[in-house]
């Protein structure tokens, strides 16, 4: 159990680019979710993966915004046309279904973006 | 309204001594858990203790105890036996089974300050 990878931990980039993040759930996990967290608040719910389907994107999540999980391993996260307020933390987390339907999140380090 | 309300921004607390964090929610489901997370100042979540709805004991993991009034709808997390190192950002969170559905839902979090 290597736990939950994020890559890179920081990022910065100009307004208006466009910027990709990856997540690597640990390895028996088949659930993952990415949530974006700002200074002085708690985690906020950006959307979950079951295995390599997306079962929920919160309303939090525009357009610019969009997440894949192709082989129901690693995820990608990528955000277009960055704006100043996508500035954030933002973690990923994975669990298992395998022991019951609420399960405890392991989350990751984190991918600090930064928009200039 | 808020679903997880944290209603502490900031604790203190003497070290070897035990302190409450509190934590009310705010669901109509009957199905739901409740997660406390830990955030130090590097930045990562590390996942504390878990009570489920129809859980009828209140969870306990080493220092950590969670005093689940489900009347009152609280979840209040106590750590006896304070140390040093657990000075961090704490967060109360909580997940409501809605089938493929579910909410994922943290508070705003309290800082405990641990003095020596």
């Amino acid at each position: 159990d290597t736990g939950v990878s994020q890559n890179p931990r920081h990022k910065i980039t100009k307004r208006g680019q466009n910027v990709t993040f990856r997540c690597d759930p640990i390895s028996e996990h088949n659930r993952l979710y990415w949530y974006r967290q700002t200074l002085g608040q708690g985690p906020e719910f950006l959307t979950y993966f079951q295995n390599e389907a997306q079962l929920e994107k919160s309303r939090l999540l525009s357009d610019r915004f969009s997440a894949e999980r192709p082989k129901g391993s690693f995820s990608t996260l990528e955000i277009q046309r960055t704006e100043q307020g996508d500035s954030a933390m933002y973690l990923c987390a994975s669990s298992s279904s395998n022991r019951g339907p609420i399960q405890p999140q392991h989350f990751g380090d984190g991918t600090r973006l930064s928009i200039l | 309204a808020q679903k997880i309300t944290q209603t502490q921004p900031g604790m203190f607390v003497q070290e070897k001594e035990a302190v409450t964090l509190d934590c009310t929610y705010d669901t109509s489901d009957q199905s739901y858990g409740l997660f406390w997370y830990k955030q130090p100042s590097s930045g990562e979540m590390i996942f504390l203790i878990y009570q489920g709805s129809y859980d009828e004991q209140n969870a306990t993991e080493g220092r950590y105890s969670l005093n689940f009034q489900k009347a009152r709808k609280s979840a209040n997390l106590v750590i006896s036996a304070s140390q040093l190192g657990d000075s961090a950002m704490y967060f109360c969170a909580m997940r409501e089974s809605e089938g493929q559905g579910f909410s994922f839902i943290f508070g705003k979090g309290t800082r405990l300050l641990v003095k020596p």
